[in-house]
């Protein structure tokens, strides 16, 4: 099956610390993957769309100065929180279209603490 | 506005029985939905989808069910085993490749 990874599973920063979250299509190319965020008890938020070789479309009310998204390539993207706050202390999980399928396969998730 | 509804914080039942998970939606424009499972601080695993063309589909001891015309689809699960017990995530999209929109998710338990 199509396989997502994701990393760092859990990282603890200090406040105004950048942390950047690396997520990789293993087994097969995304031309499109996206990033979630998910508050506890809560469903899964979408915060962009990050398409190779271009610029991500964020969702209303994400600051995209804050989250920035790179698609460097069909098998990585990477969401960067730069100066952090204790209020960016979330889980954030990727996604990842497989090609010839209308299906997204997740990343493992990253659990962010900013102190 | 929520777009995909799962109305039922939570389910319990009974290990061999069957488990059904509702989910409604709003927007006529969605024309494919999936099914997720989710465990505590994992991310969502990919369990079923369909297309709006078909009403049913089936894999396993998985089974949706769409009906168009009311917005509704439900996740058949039979027979049920402990280890299903997880929140269930349905989602919906408008596009092939488009972003999806999911429900608030239902906390299923099965109990041995």
């Amino acid at each position: 099956g199509a396989v997502v990874s994701q990393h760092p599973s859990w990282v603890i920063c200090k406040s105004g610390t950048s942390v950047k979250i690396e997520c990789r299509s293993l087994d097969f190319q995304a031309t499109t993957m996206f990033w979630y965020r998910q508050f506890p008890k809560q469903s899964l938020m979408l915060m962009a769309t990050s398409n190779e070789g271009s610029k991500a479309t964020y969702e209303q009310g994400v600051e995209k100065d804050k989250f920035l998204i790179n698609h460097a390539s069909l098998t990585l993207s990477t969401l960067t929180v730069t100066s952090a706050h204790p209020e960016d202390s979330s889980f954030y999980i990727c996604s990842a279209g497989a090609e010839a399928k209308n299906i997204q396969y997740f990343g493992a998730g990253t659990r962010l603490s900013v102190l | 506005d929520q777009q995909v509804k799962q109305n039922s914080p939570s389910l319990s039942v009974q290990e061999g029985r069957i488990s059904i998970l509702n989910c409604d939606y709003t927007n006529s424009m969605f024309d494919y939905f999936l099914w997720y499972k989710k465990y505590p601080a994992e991310g969502p695993t990919f369990l079923i989808s369909i297309s709006s063309i078909k009403d049913k589909n089936e894999d396993g001891r998985f089974t949706v069910f769409l009906n168009k015309s009311a917005k509704h689809l439900s996740l058949h699960i039979v027979p049920s085993q402990p280890g299903d017990s997880a929140v269930y995530f349905c989602a919906a999209s408008d596009g092939y490749g488009n972003k999806l929109v999911f429900g608030a998710g239902t906390i299923l338990r099965v109990k041995s």
